[in-house]
């Protein structure tokens, strides 16, 4: 059975400091990996996918992912945070066989809280 | 373009009754899923639909849990007899196909407490 592990359930940075969320998984087949980020009172956001292709993944707000198939990883980076970043982030799974029904196994999601 | 939108945003309920959620997906989104957040934890896959049949339901948690999609579009979570279990935020997500690669797009959520 696949799943989710988000080391950190709450992690603190300066504004500025390097930003990294951990989250490892575990699956049977090869996985597509997602984060989500969700800020407060708002739905989930994706923030970037890895599918195919290329392991280190680029999203939105300055985000990257590196697929790290040896070490079941997909880490979420960011090389200076921002006051707008705080957030809570999920990082999640899909099995890749089967073609349709892509529901995603979530991670227990981390808190990210920014410092001035 | 509108996006995922979910009504209503909140319900509070006593212990007994019974709830619809609404669900509106993004226009032309053939895949819709409807997933449960309690406090601290991620979303929690319930119900997949692809058009208007459920192809996976395998996320309920009883019978006393039931989602229809009656023209491809919008969708109802019905809960019956309520329990102060079934406390959290209901997630509905649409995506446009329903493969594995899809970007899902989710609602709001609605917080639906039970009393």
């Amino acid at each position: 059975a696949q799943s989710v592990t988000q080391l950190g359930s709450h992690v603190s940075v300066s504004e500025g400091a390097l930003v990294l969320l951990r989250c490892n998984y575990s699956s049977s087949v090869p996985p597509y990996l997602f984060w989500y980020v969700q800020y407060p009172n708002q739905g989930l956001q994706l923030l970037l996918k890895y599918t195919t292709g290329a392991t280190l993944v680029k999203g939105i707000n300055g985000f990257e992912a590196e697929f790290k198939k040896s070490e079941t990883s997909f880490h979420l980076t960011k090389p200076s945070a921002h006051m707008s970043d705080a957030a809570e982030y999920f990082c999640a799974v899909s099995e890749s066989y089967g073609g349709s029904q892509g529901n995603l196994i979530f991670g227990k999601g981390t808190k990210l809280s920014v410092k001035p | 373009g509108a996006g995922v939108s979910q009504t209503p945003s909140n319900k509070v309920t006593e212990k007994g009754k019974y709830v619809e959620l609404r669900c509106d997906p993004i226009s032309g989104h053939t895949a819709l899923y409807w997933y449960r957040q309690s406090l601290g934890q991620g979303p929690e896959f319930l119900i997949y639909f692809q058009g208007t049949g459920a192809a996976d339901d395998s996320g309920l948690p009883n019978d006393r849990f039931f989602a229809v999609r009656p023209e491809g579009s919008v969708s109802t979570l019905k809960i019956q007899r309520t329990e102060r279990g079934d406390s959290a935020v209901y997630l509905c997500a649409s995506s446009s196909t329903g493969q594995n690669t899809d970007t899902q797009y989710f609602g709001p959520g609605t917080r639906l407490t039970v009393l």
